[in-house]
């Protein structure tokens, strides 16, 4: 998991309510993402950050909002109206977004449940 | 259309055995190939990753091999051991306008077994 924490490890909320999920890295990289990951489906980029103040939307980022206040922080909010909200959410982050040999590391995940 | 596609879909094998996982890919242009371990319930863990003039790259008991040409690439998996259970993720990338976006295939589940 590097230097990436994401929390709660897992969260349930009830439908209608926005949810936010936490990531820090302190790896000190400039660029960070958030995915989605379901079962049989490979993993999906909702948003993506290269800089402080700056982000840009992903593959399926309807329902979904970020901020990018800190170079360390990148939280991402679950709003009511995501459709399918319930599924494992993983934050990652790469030293820059521009060069494509950069690894990009992966948090533990959040696991949300919403009923 | 960029995919890919990874196989099996999942396998079973015993302690010590070998085995080989297989990626196919669609994704065009090209900059480099990836396999990552994810084990259940955490993030994934990069395994190893290749560009277009790398053939192989070992990593332990890991071993990629890329075929640009045929836009193929496996993991052979040597002695295996009950940690190597875990479902085994291909991801290619490929640049865009400023940066590089990844396409993930959907795993193969490993699971080894005494």
């Amino acid at each position: 998991d590097g230097g990436i924490t994401q929390s709660p490890k897992y969260l349930f909320r009830k439908e209608g309510q926005n949810v936010t999920l936490s990531c820090e890295q302190n790896l000190n990289h400039d660029a960070m993402y958030w995915y989605r990951q379901d079962p049989g489906q490979g993993l999906r980029l909702i948003y993506y950050s290269q800089i402080v103040n700056d982000f840009q939307k992903g593959d399926i980022a309807e329902g979904y909002s970020v901020s990018r206040e800190k170079k360390e922080s990148f939280p991402l909010t679950v709003t009511s109206a995501q459709k399918n909200p319930t599924a494992f959410y993983l934050c990652a982050s790469s030293i820059n977004l521009a060069e494509s040999s950069y690894e990009q590391y992966f948090g533990p995940g959040t696991r949300l449940t919403v009923t | 259309k960029n995919q890919v596609e990874q196989s099996p879909q999942s396998l079973i094998i015993l302690e010590g055995k070998n085995c080989t996982l297989q990626c196919n890919y669609t994704v065009s242009p090209f900059s480099n190939l990836r396999w990552y371990k994810q084990d259940t319930g955490r993030g994934p863990v990069s395994l190893t990753i290749m560009t277009f003039s790398e053939n192989t790259k070992s990593n332990g008991r890991y071993t990629a091999t890329l075929d640009a040409d045929t836009k193929q690439s496996s993991l052979h998996i040597t002695a295996s051991q009950l940690s190597d259970s875990a479902s085994y993720i291909c991801v290619v990338s490929r640049p865009t306008g400023g940066g590089n976006k990844l396409t993930f295939g959907t795993g193969t589940q490993l699971k080894v077994e005494l």
